[in-house]
Parts: C-alpha cells; structure tokens; sequence
C-alpha cells in the first residue's frame, strides 16, 4: 500500500532550465509534506515544506507546489545546477489517528540529472 | 553542533549473526526514527521511540528485529540471526516533537549481509 508515489524514477534536465519533480499520494489525512534530497552514501537532507492549508511555498529556486483536490504535489526547482543532481525524496504526514507522531511516509524517488 | 549521529557507517556480517546499529539523536531532541532502505527502493518507516518508550512499530518485521532507546545513551536497533534480505542502508532521523514534522537524518548504517 504505497501512500506516496513518485511515478518517475529519474529526471534529466539541462543547466539552467526548469526540474519539475511530481508526487501523489492517497491518504486525504495528510496534512504536512516535505521534499528531502539524498546524495549518494549520505542521509536525506530536508529542502522545503508545505502544509495542507496553503498551495505555495517558495524558498529560493525551491518551489512547493500542492493541489489537495487531486492529492498531488511536485517540486520545482529553477533554475536548475549541477549541483542539484540527487535524489528527491517526496514525503508526508498527519495521517495517524489521536495526533501527529511527526513520522513520515515517504515516496521512492526520483534520480534528477541535472546536465551541464 | 552535532547532527544525528550514527554507527558503525558500514557493517558487514555473515548469515545468522547478530547487527547492532546504534543512533544517538540531535541535541534536544528526544524522539528517534529509524527507516531502511532497500537496494533500488524509498525509505521505509521501521519503528518511532522516545526515551524508554516505542511510540509506533508498525514498520518493524514481526521477528527478529527490536529498537530501543534507553532513558542513557543512543538508540539501538537490533537484528538478529541476520539474512541475506536484512542489507540495506538503516537511517535514524531524530526531532523535537510538535515541530513542524521535519525530521533530521543521519548518514545511515549500510548493512551487508554475507
């Protein structure tokens, strides 16, 4: 039962342009979502988040972007370097009963290429 | 200021012996995560603690593994009578509940199973 989805594994953009990275999810109850990037070897370092009472966030080149009605979220990132080839982890919570126990569920994914 | 920090990076073990993973938290924070990550795969919820307490194990196979965290010292996750399925990278996350959800990571465990 995969809450999270992250239906494309790997991105492959050009320098400069615009990384747009996609979620879905399932459960209506989650209420907070987060983008982690992971480099190799390393662990997820978190990058920006959302809450379910707003559609927008921006932080930098980092844009969050949530459409609650159709349980789907992405990440825009622009514009893109080099530097920020990894992997983006899409992760949410809130979906538990009696309160938040801040853990999360996380997608699987997706390889951003990001070419000079 | 230390992040969350976690040993031993690497560990290798052979079929049926045990693993220890150890995980001590941020500073201040008093809530720890452990996730594993299969080969090719997204990180997997095991098991959430606070000091002397399982909060929620619903990620946790049924045998063979435990966690705890001790009201000293770090956290522990055990594995027992290891297989070949048990490799993965293991990563502890640690917060201060009633934060905004963020939960900050360790450089993970990377267990391989011989």
């Amino acid at each position: 039962d995969q809450q999270v989805k992250q239906n494309s594994p790997s991105l492959s953009v050009q320098e400069g342009r615009i990384s747009i990275l996609n979620c879905d999810y399932t459960n209506s109850m989650f209420d907070y979502f987060l983008w982690y990037k992971k480099y190799p070897a390393e662990g997820p370092t978190f990058l920006i988040s959302i809450s379910s009472i707003k559609d927008k966030n921006e932080d930098g080149r980092f844009t969050v972007f949530l459409n609650k009605s159709a349980k789907h979220l992405s990440l825009h990132i622009v514009p893109s370097q080099p530097g920020d080839s990894a992997v983006y982890f899409c992760a949410a919570s809130g979906g538990t009963l009696g309160g938040a126990t801040n853990k999360l569920i996380f997608g699987t994914g997706t390889l951003l290429a990001v070419q000079p | 200021n230390a992040g969350v920090m976690q040993n031993p990076r690497h560990l290798v073990r052979r079929r049926g012996q045990e693993a220890r993973l150890r995980c001590s938290p941020m500073k201040g924070h008093s809530h720890v995560y452990w996730y594993r990550q299969l080969p090719e795969e997204g990180l997997k919820f095991m098991v959430y603690l606070q000091k002397e307490n399982i909060i929620d194990e619903s990620g946790m196979p049924k045998e063979r593994f435990s966690a705890e965290f001790p009201k000293e010292g770090p956290s522990i996750l055990r594995i027992q009578q290891v297989v070949r399925g048990d490799s993965a990278a293991y990563f502890c996350a640690s917060s201060v509940f009633g934060a905004t959800g963020e939960l900050f990571f360790g450089e993970g465990s990377r267990l391989t199973v011989l």
